[in-house]
């Protein structure tokens, strides 16, 4: 079993609909959770990063943390074609913690 | 900010030569780490850098895979021999203490 398992996808939802994505994992002693957007050639860039259970929210997106549940969740709201990416959960137990886990990526697609 | 800057972007090789990624990081980051992706597996860390010594190597699947950073802003990583299951793109990372990492574009290797 993987550390942390993500849904691929791919997901396609229109315009405006709010988007959920989610991550689940089994090491309890994972802190520091985050969120990364992937365009198609390009590298992950950083969305959210939240440490321990709880939310948090930036403009249109809302990072969620349940530690009880080992399950973290991202939410678009008023989705848009631009949003149209992959996105990859990541977690560590420590801050400066260099083993980072990774999620596959859940493939995102948002039509118009 | 540059961001972090990898080259080639693309790179094509026939099996048995010998390929070399290079990586150059945010200016003042200590920490490099270089990572692979594939469908199959996902975003896989294969080692990473603290102020230019290597840490943890453990991810390097096979001594056909070495990795050097002689100075804080240039680092490499080198396939010899290759083989066609090193095809994937290779992420070159940086980040300063507990701080998010930043990815650069990727280096997308196909070995025929």
């Amino acid at each position: 079993q993987k550390e942390v398992e993500q849904d691929p996808g791919p997901l396609s939802v229109p315009e405006g609909a709010i988007v959920s994505l989610n991550c689940t994992y089994s090491n309890s002693a994972f802190q520091y959770f985050m969120w990364y957007r992937q365009y198609s050639r390009k590298g992950p860039e950083l969305l959210m990063y939240t440490y321990s259970s709880g939310n948090k929210e930036d403009g249109r997106f809302t990072a969620q943390v349940d530690k009880s549940s080992k399950y973290i969740s991202l939410f678009i709201r008023d989705s848009q074609p631009s949003d149209s990416a992959t996105y990859l959960c990541a977690m560590n137990s420590d801050s400066s913690a260099s083993k980072i886990i990774f999620g596959s990526g859940t493939r995102l697609s948002i039509r118009p | 900010d540059a961001g972090v800057i990898q080259s080639p972007r693309h790179e094509v090789t026939e099996m048995g030569q010998e390929v070399t990624l290079r990586c150059k990081p945010i200016s003042g980051h200590n920490s490099l780490f270089w990572y692979r992706q594939t469908m199959m597996r996902g975003l896989e860390l294969l080692i990473y850098f603290n102020n230019n010594v290597p840490i943890d190597d453990s991810g390097m699947p096979e001594d056909r895979f070495s990795a050097k950073m002689p100075n804080a802003s240039f680092s490499t990583l080198k396939i010899q021999p290759s083989e066609p299951r090193d095809s994937a793109v290779y992420f070159c990372a940086s980040r300063t203490g507990g701080s998010p990492l930043h990815f650069g574009n990727g280096t997308r290797l196909t070995v025929t």
